[in-house]
């Protein structure tokens, strides 16, 4: 079955870099129409999409952070790893990573989130 | 970017209710729009895609409709278990966007 793990620190500062990465399995990354998202949730608040890498390689960014964020994967360790410059107190949240696979409804092509990883809590606090 | 509006933000129901939640758009994405259900603590749950299509495993209490801009999700007889928030999403283009959601509590 797919599984996802996020894993990374719980605790940044202030203007620091925060790498995170997703270990997933049961799929693979060089499978045509799969994908892996990143999702964040601050604390009370309404998801709000990141970023996604495409088994092609095909990066998307949210353009509100694009600046700050670069999306990467490694399909032969079955990792996805995100990293997000800058860091601020505002970016405290659960993030997510999420597999994404491709399907025709309707008569076109769409794809959706299916399987999520049990999320990591980052703080951004000095 | 494509602005989803969902209401209400907050809904009160007995167990056995008919709830209605609609998600709108602030252009037409066709088709691709997915509901989730998100429990305390716990990931998003996808519960429909491609607007109507229940995701395996999904009582099918469960149901969704729409095209265009506008979107419901229903669920026809409320459960204890489906107490909780409720998102949409579009997957019609980026950036990829959810809707506020919608909280749903026990009357």
């Amino acid at each position: 079955q797919i599984t996802l793990k996020e894993s990374g620190p719980t605790l940044v500062k202030p203007t620091q870099t925060l790498t995170l990465t997703c270990t997933f399995s049961g799929f693979s990354l060089s499978t045509s129409g799969v994908g892996v998202g990143w999702i964040r949730q601050p604390p009370g608040k309404a998801l709000e999409w990141l970023a996604l890498i495409y088994w092609d390689d095909d990066k998307r960014y949210s353009p509100s952070l694009k600046s700050r964020l670069t999306i990467t994967k490694d399909t032969s360790k079955n990792q996805v790893v995100l990293t997000m410059n800058n860091m601020d107190p505002v970016d405290t949240a659960t993030y997510y990573c999420s597999h994404r696979t491709g399907y025709y409804g309707s008569g076109s092509y769409s794809g959706l989130f299916d399987y999520w990883g049990q999320g990591t809590l980052v703080t951004v606090s000095s | 970017d494509i602005q989803l509006t969902q209401s209400p933000y907050f809904l009160s129901a007995f167990v056995g209710d008919r709830v209605t939640i609609t998600c709108r758009a602030s252009q037409g994405i066709s088709s691709h729009l997915a509901w989730y259900q998100q429990k305390p603590g716990k990931a998003p749950k996808l519960l429909i895609y491609a607007a109507s299509t229940l995701q395996s495993g999904v009582p099918s209490r469960f149901s969704g409709s729409g095209s265009g801009t506008e979107f419901t999700l229903t669920i026809s007889s409320l459960q204890p278990e489906d107490f909780a928030t409720y998102y949409c999403q579009q997957l019609d283009s980026y950036p990829l966007t959810f809707g506020g959601g919608t909280k749903v509590e026990i009357k």
